[in-house]
């Protein structure tokens, strides 16, 4: 069965711009959780939803925002982008009720300049 | 934001060799997990730890819960090229989703 497909792979955005990555999950899976990850502070939880709901938010600033959609497909969004920001970006989706079922997808790797 | 601490960092060694490495958390979780990064690509599950004091293997991988909750142990038999890559635990509590990573195991085999 496919896994958790993430897109775009890359992308290079410009200080102060917005960009929207896309995470699609396994088929069947209802949750979706957001993890940033960089060589300073290494994996870092974002946000998890599910049914379209939040459940769950890391410390990071309002600029960093998600949702997810009636098919569990999820989409993050940042606003006026830092040099900070730039990542990789990983999405991970579960089964209801196994949280060790995770399994996430390659990434978006994303670079501000 | 919270990371466990891991150790050790960066291991080299030779193919063949067994590998440990482990992971410490200040506080307790009810789920400790490991997991392999290679280059460009997502983390991916080894090994799923569920009861204080578990010892659990996968293969030429045993993993084990520490008794206090807070810490959690990795090892790697008879090492091959394939497990060169970044090894991550992460700790989990009941009815979270949210996952701790630690700060990760960077393991280099010698040729």
């Amino acid at each position: 069965k496919a896994g958790v497909t993430q897109t775009p792979r890359y992308l290079i955005k410009t200080r102060g711009q917005q960009v929207t990555l896309s995470c699609s999950p396994i088929s069947g899976h209802r949750s979706v959780s957001w993890y940033q990850q960089t060589p300073g502070q290494g994996l870092q939880f974002l946000f998890e939803y599910f049914s379209e709901t939040q459940r769950n938010k890391g410390n990071f600033p309002g600029r960093f925002s998600g949702r997810q959609f009636s098919n569990s497909r999820s989409e993050m969004n940042v606003s006026t982008l830092e040099l900070g920001d730039s990542a990789l970006y990983l999405c991970a989706s579960s089964p209801p009720g196994e949280g060790d079922g995770y399994t996430f997808g390659s990434g978006t790797r994303l670079t501000v300049v | 934001g919270q990371q466990l601490n891991q150790s050790p960092q960066s291991m080299f060694i030779q193919e063949g060799e067994d590998v440990s490495m482990n992971c410490t958390s200040s506080s307790i979780f009810n789920t400790w997990l490991w997991y392999k990064q290679d280059p460009g690509e997502g983390p991916v599950l080894l090994i799923a730890l569920y009861k204080a004091g578990e010892l659990t293997s996968n293969g030429r991988l045993t993993a084990q819960f520490g008794i206090t909750r807070k810490d959690s142990f990795l090892n790697i038999s008879a090492s091959i090229p394939s497990d060169v890559g970044i090894y991550f635990c992460a700790g989990q509590d009941f009815g979270n989703e949210k996952l701790t990573f630690g700060t990760g195991t960077r393991l280099t085999i010698i040729p």
